[in-house]
């Protein structure tokens, strides 16, 4: 079956560190694989995208790359801030077997002091 | 971009009582949203899938007696806590999918409700 992998936290980082939180899938067929983001007390938000392999998703300096030789989607951000500390989310979704429902990997939490 | 609300934000409230928690996407049709709950430090597990106009598919654990789900327009959907007891206390997040653009993001999140039972 479909399921997400990612490294297991807390991650804690000062600032202008890089990040890497690593994020591996198993699925059937081709899916979409994304990051989500969630603030302190606050619902999920995306981050990023991508829909195809070799697929580069990026947003406010975070990127991941699509790798299907390797089965991964691993977030990272060259110079992070206190303002990204979050908990962040590696999920897939394969809309041609079950119509946009989303797997969730179990979230990294990121803090980072000044 | 397409928004999701959801209502409350936080509602504390005694043992027994019943809880409910709406769910709107303000600028689009939403023919299936879905319920998470989500325990302190641990990720999110899908309670059901809620299709407009028709009963909502529980995942397997899920009492669905104990958690009513209501998808009466292609707007609203509620989640009902019914005789809440602390161990029912959890931070419960909607989603909904937005159908004329499945392909740009799966699902759009509200920002969660906070259900605490004393």
């Amino acid at each position: 079956g479909n399921s997400v992998t990612q490294m297991e936290g807390p991650v804690t980082l000062s600032e202008e560190a890089f990040l890497t939180i690593n994020c591996t899938y198993t699925a059937t067929g081709y899916p979409s694989l994304f990051w989500y983001v969630q603030y302190p007390g606050e619902g999920l938000q995306l981050l990023l995208k991508a829909t195809k392999a070799d697929d580069k998703g990026s947003n406010k300096g975070f990127e991941a790359t699509y790798r299907k030789e390797t089965t991964s989607f691993h977030l990272e951000k060259g110079s992070v801030q206190v303002s990204d500390s979050a908990v962040y989310f590696c999920a897939l979704s394969n809309y041609g077997g079950s119509q946009g429902n989303l797997i969730f990997g179990k979230g990294t939490k990121l803090s980072v002091k000044p | 971009g397409a928004v999701v609300s959801q209502h409350p934000s936080w509602v504390i409230c005694k043992s027994g009582t019943s809880v409910k928690i709406e769910c709107r996407s303000l600028d689009f049709q939403a023919t299936t949203m879905f319920w998470y709950r989500q325990f302190p430090k641990q990720s999110l597990m899908l309670m059901a899938t809620s299709n407009e106009g028709s009963k909502a598919t529980y995942e397997q654990g899920v009492e669905k007696d104990k958690f009513l789900i209501n998808h009466a327009s292609l707007t609203l959907s509620t989640l009902t806590v019914t005789s809440a007891h602390p161990e029912d206390s959890s931070f419960y997040i909607c989603s909904a999918r937005d159908l004329q653009v499945l392909s740009n993001q799966p699902q759009h999140f509200g920002d969660g409700t906070r259900l605490s039972i004393l």
